[in-house]
Protein backbone atom coordinates (compact mmCIF):
# COMPACT_ATOMS: atom_id res chain seq x y z
CA UNK A 1 0.00 0.00 0.00
CA UNK A 2 1.43 3.65 -0.21
CA UNK A 3 2.77 5.28 2.84
CA UNK A 4 4.12 8.41 3.66
CA UNK A 5 6.38 9.18 6.25
CA UNK A 6 6.61 12.30 8.45
CA UNK A 7 9.44 13.74 10.52
CA UNK A 8 10.22 14.38 13.15
CA UNK A 9 7.42 12.75 15.03
CA UNK A 10 7.32 14.63 17.74
CA UNK A 11 9.37 18.24 18.49
CA UNK A 12 9.53 20.56 20.96
CA UNK A 13 11.03 24.11 20.20
CA UNK A 14 11.46 27.21 21.95
CA UNK A 15 9.27 30.45 21.24
CA UNK A 16 10.52 32.45 18.42
CA UNK A 17 12.65 29.47 16.83
CA UNK A 18 11.80 27.59 13.42
CA UNK A 19 10.84 24.15 13.21
CA UNK A 20 10.79 22.22 9.92
CA UNK A 21 8.69 18.95 9.13
CA UNK A 22 9.21 17.09 6.57
CA UNK A 23 6.44 14.54 4.72
CA UNK A 24 7.98 12.04 2.24
CA UNK A 25 6.18 9.42 0.53
CA UNK A 26 8.24 6.46 0.17
CA UNK A 27 6.47 4.19 -3.09
CA UNK A 28 4.44 6.47 -4.67
CA UNK A 29 5.35 10.33 -6.54
CA UNK A 30 2.81 12.38 -4.78
CA UNK A 31 1.73 15.03 -7.30
CA UNK A 32 -0.32 16.37 -4.53
CA UNK A 33 0.23 17.01 -0.67
CA UNK A 34 -2.10 18.59 1.80
CA UNK A 35 -0.44 19.83 5.11
CA UNK A 36 -3.55 19.49 8.35
CA UNK A 37 -3.31 20.74 11.87
CA UNK A 38 -5.54 19.03 14.00
CA UNK A 39 -6.34 20.10 17.91
CA UNK A 40 -7.38 17.20 20.86
CA UNK A 41 -10.36 15.47 20.26
CA UNK A 42 -10.99 17.67 17.14
CA UNK A 43 -11.60 17.40 13.04
CA UNK A 44 -8.40 17.85 10.64
CA UNK A 45 -8.01 21.57 10.21
CA UNK A 46 -6.66 21.79 6.48
CA UNK A 47 -3.46 24.26 6.13
CA UNK A 48 -2.60 24.41 2.70
CA UNK A 49 -2.49 22.52 -0.60
CA UNK A 50 0.64 22.35 -2.85
CA UNK A 51 0.90 20.71 -6.26
CA UNK A 52 5.31 19.59 -6.60
CA UNK A 53 7.01 22.69 -8.41
CA UNK A 54 4.11 25.18 -7.67
CA UNK A 55 3.63 27.56 -5.16
CA UNK A 56 0.71 26.12 -1.76
CA UNK A 57 -2.57 27.59 -1.61
CA UNK A 58 -3.40 28.39 1.44
CA UNK A 59 -6.77 27.74 3.28
CA UNK A 60 -8.56 31.29 4.70
CA UNK A 61 -6.89 32.62 8.03
CA UNK A 62 -3.69 30.40 7.33
CA UNK A 63 -0.15 32.75 7.63
CA UNK A 64 1.66 31.78 4.56
CA UNK A 65 4.39 33.56 6.23
CA UNK A 66 4.55 31.86 9.36
CA UNK A 67 3.24 28.01 7.77
CA UNK A 68 6.17 27.77 4.82
CA UNK A 69 5.74 24.57 2.31
CA UNK A 70 7.78 23.61 -0.17
CA UNK A 71 6.98 20.65 -2.20
CA UNK A 72 10.24 20.51 -4.63
CA UNK A 73 9.91 16.91 -5.57
CA UNK A 74 7.40 14.36 -6.08
CA UNK A 75 8.54 12.77 -3.01
CA UNK A 76 8.58 15.10 -0.26
CA UNK A 77 7.17 18.27 1.14
CA UNK A 78 8.02 20.26 4.09
CA UNK A 79 6.40 22.40 6.50
CA UNK A 80 8.48 25.45 8.07
CA UNK A 81 6.58 27.06 11.31
CA UNK A 82 8.70 29.96 11.61
CA UNK A 83 8.82 32.25 15.05
CA UNK A 84 7.03 29.91 16.61
CA UNK A 85 4.95 30.46 19.57
CA UNK A 86 3.02 28.46 22.18
CA UNK A 87 -0.31 28.74 20.06
CA UNK A 88 0.95 26.65 17.44
CA UNK A 89 1.56 23.77 19.74
CA UNK A 90 -0.41 21.14 17.80
CA UNK A 91 -0.51 17.76 16.04
CA UNK A 92 0.46 18.15 12.09
CA UNK A 93 -0.88 15.85 9.61
CA UNK A 94 0.93 15.44 6.19
CA UNK A 95 -1.49 13.91 3.15
CA UNK A 96 -0.57 13.12 -0.33
CA UNK A 97 -2.24 11.58 -3.37
CA UNK A 98 -0.74 11.30 -6.48
CA UNK A 99 -2.63 10.53 -10.25
CA UNK A 100 -1.86 6.85 -10.03
CA UNK A 101 -4.16 7.19 -6.95
CA UNK A 102 -7.48 7.94 -6.35
CA UNK A 103 -7.22 7.66 -2.57
CA UNK A 104 -5.64 10.21 -0.14
CA UNK A 105 -3.05 8.78 2.18
CA UNK A 106 -1.65 9.98 5.68
CA UNK A 107 1.07 10.71 7.45
CA UNK A 108 2.02 9.47 11.31
CA UNK A 109 1.63 12.97 12.37
CA UNK A 110 4.06 15.53 14.14
CA UNK A 111 3.64 16.61 17.68
CA UNK A 112 5.01 20.23 18.01
CA UNK A 113 4.86 21.63 21.36
CA UNK A 114 6.18 25.22 22.05
CA UNK A 115 7.42 26.15 24.90
CA UNK B 1 -20.52 26.24 6.70
CA UNK B 2 -20.09 22.20 7.10
CA UNK B 3 -20.44 20.47 4.00
CA UNK B 4 -20.27 16.91 6.00
CA UNK B 5 -22.38 15.49 8.98
CA UNK B 6 -21.28 13.05 10.94
CA UNK B 7 -23.14 11.37 13.83
CA UNK B 8 -22.92 10.48 16.66
CA UNK B 9 -20.01 11.68 18.68
CA UNK B 10 -19.45 9.08 20.41
CA UNK B 11 -20.34 5.65 20.92
CA UNK B 12 -19.75 2.87 22.98
CA UNK B 13 -20.56 -0.71 21.70
CA UNK B 14 -20.21 -3.70 23.41
CA UNK B 15 -17.62 -6.54 21.82
CA UNK B 16 -19.24 -8.56 19.19
CA UNK B 17 -21.94 -5.82 18.55
CA UNK B 18 -22.23 -3.82 15.27
CA UNK B 19 -20.61 -0.51 15.38
CA UNK B 20 -22.85 2.25 13.48
CA UNK B 21 -21.45 5.67 12.37
CA UNK B 22 -23.88 8.16 9.89
CA UNK B 23 -22.92 11.03 7.44
CA UNK B 24 -25.03 13.01 5.65
CA UNK B 25 -23.76 15.71 2.97
CA UNK B 26 -25.21 18.75 0.88
CA UNK B 27 -23.58 18.97 -2.39
CA UNK B 28 -24.14 16.43 -4.82
CA UNK B 29 -20.87 17.12 -6.85
CA UNK B 30 -19.16 14.80 -4.08
CA UNK B 31 -17.87 12.03 -5.60
CA UNK B 32 -15.76 10.40 -3.47
CA UNK B 33 -16.33 9.07 -0.05
CA UNK B 34 -13.92 7.54 2.37
CA UNK B 35 -13.65 6.73 5.80
CA UNK B 36 -10.63 7.40 8.22
CA UNK B 37 -9.59 5.41 11.29
CA UNK B 38 -7.32 7.16 13.82
CA UNK B 39 -5.87 6.10 16.55
CA UNK B 40 -4.65 8.25 19.56
CA UNK B 41 -1.71 10.30 18.61
CA UNK B 42 -1.51 8.55 15.47
CA UNK B 43 -2.19 9.33 11.41
CA UNK B 44 -5.53 8.80 10.24
CA UNK B 45 -5.77 5.78 7.86
CA UNK B 46 -7.71 5.00 4.72
CA UNK B 47 -10.27 2.39 6.04
CA UNK B 48 -12.67 2.11 3.24
CA UNK B 49 -14.06 4.40 0.41
CA UNK B 50 -17.06 4.37 -2.11
CA UNK B 51 -18.44 6.14 -5.17
CA UNK B 52 -21.78 7.15 -5.68
CA UNK B 53 -22.29 4.30 -8.59
CA UNK B 54 -22.70 1.58 -6.06
CA UNK B 55 -25.00 1.41 -2.98
CA UNK B 56 -22.84 -0.92 -0.84
CA UNK B 57 -18.84 -1.97 -0.04
CA UNK B 58 -17.37 -4.17 1.77
CA UNK B 59 -14.04 -4.74 3.37
CA UNK B 60 -13.89 -7.66 5.75
CA UNK B 61 -15.83 -6.54 8.78
CA UNK B 62 -16.39 -2.71 7.74
CA UNK B 63 -19.10 -1.70 5.18
CA UNK B 64 -20.16 1.24 3.82
CA UNK B 65 -23.50 1.97 2.87
CA UNK B 66 -24.76 4.52 0.40
CA UNK B 67 -27.81 5.94 -0.08
CA UNK B 68 -27.61 8.88 -2.60
CA UNK B 69 -31.05 10.22 -3.20
CA UNK B 70 -30.99 10.70 0.94
CA UNK B 71 -27.38 11.99 0.11
CA UNK B 72 -25.89 9.73 3.03
CA UNK B 73 -23.62 7.49 3.82
CA UNK B 74 -22.92 4.81 6.92
CA UNK B 75 -19.82 2.79 8.31
CA UNK B 76 -21.11 -0.71 9.85
CA UNK B 77 -18.16 -2.40 11.35
CA UNK B 78 -19.50 -6.00 12.43
CA UNK B 79 -18.25 -8.04 15.21
CA UNK B 80 -16.54 -5.29 16.92
CA UNK B 81 -13.74 -5.66 18.56
CA UNK B 82 -11.65 -3.67 21.64
CA UNK B 83 -9.00 -2.83 18.96
CA UNK B 84 -11.57 -0.72 16.79
CA UNK B 85 -11.70 1.57 19.76
CA UNK B 86 -10.30 4.68 17.62
CA UNK B 87 -11.64 8.08 16.24
CA UNK B 88 -13.47 7.34 12.58
CA UNK B 89 -14.00 10.43 10.26
CA UNK B 90 -15.98 10.37 7.13
CA UNK B 91 -15.18 12.44 4.25
CA UNK B 92 -16.33 13.56 0.81
CA UNK B 93 -14.24 15.16 -2.17
CA UNK B 94 -15.83 17.15 -4.63
CA UNK B 95 -15.75 15.78 -8.49
CA UNK B 96 -12.31 17.49 -9.87
CA UNK B 97 -11.37 18.54 -7.00
CA UNK B 98 -8.81 17.15 -4.66
CA UNK B 99 -9.19 18.48 -1.19
CA UNK B 100 -11.14 16.00 1.46
CA UNK B 101 -14.20 17.54 3.48
CA UNK B 102 -14.08 16.01 6.93
CA UNK B 103 -16.78 15.35 9.06
CA UNK B 104 -16.18 16.28 12.84
CA UNK B 105 -15.51 13.08 13.78
CA UNK B 106 -16.66 9.92 16.36
CA UNK B 107 -15.19 8.62 18.92
CA UNK B 108 -15.59 4.81 19.22
CA UNK B 109 -15.47 2.75 22.21
CA UNK B 110 -15.77 -1.42 22.22
CA UNK B 111 -16.17 -2.30 25.83
CA UNK B 112 -14.50 -6.07 26.45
Amino acid sequence: GAVVSQHPSWVICKSGTSVKIECRSLDFQATTMFWYRQFPKQSLMLMATSNEGSKATYEQGVEKDKFLINHASLTLSTLTVTSAHPEDSSFYICSARSTSYYEQYFGPGTRLTVT
Amino acid sequence: QQQVKQSPQSLIVQKGGISIINCAYENTAFDYFPWYQQFPGKGPALLIAIRPDVSEKKEGRFTISFNKSAKQFSLHIMDSQPGDSATYFCAARYSGYSTLTFGKGTMLLVSP
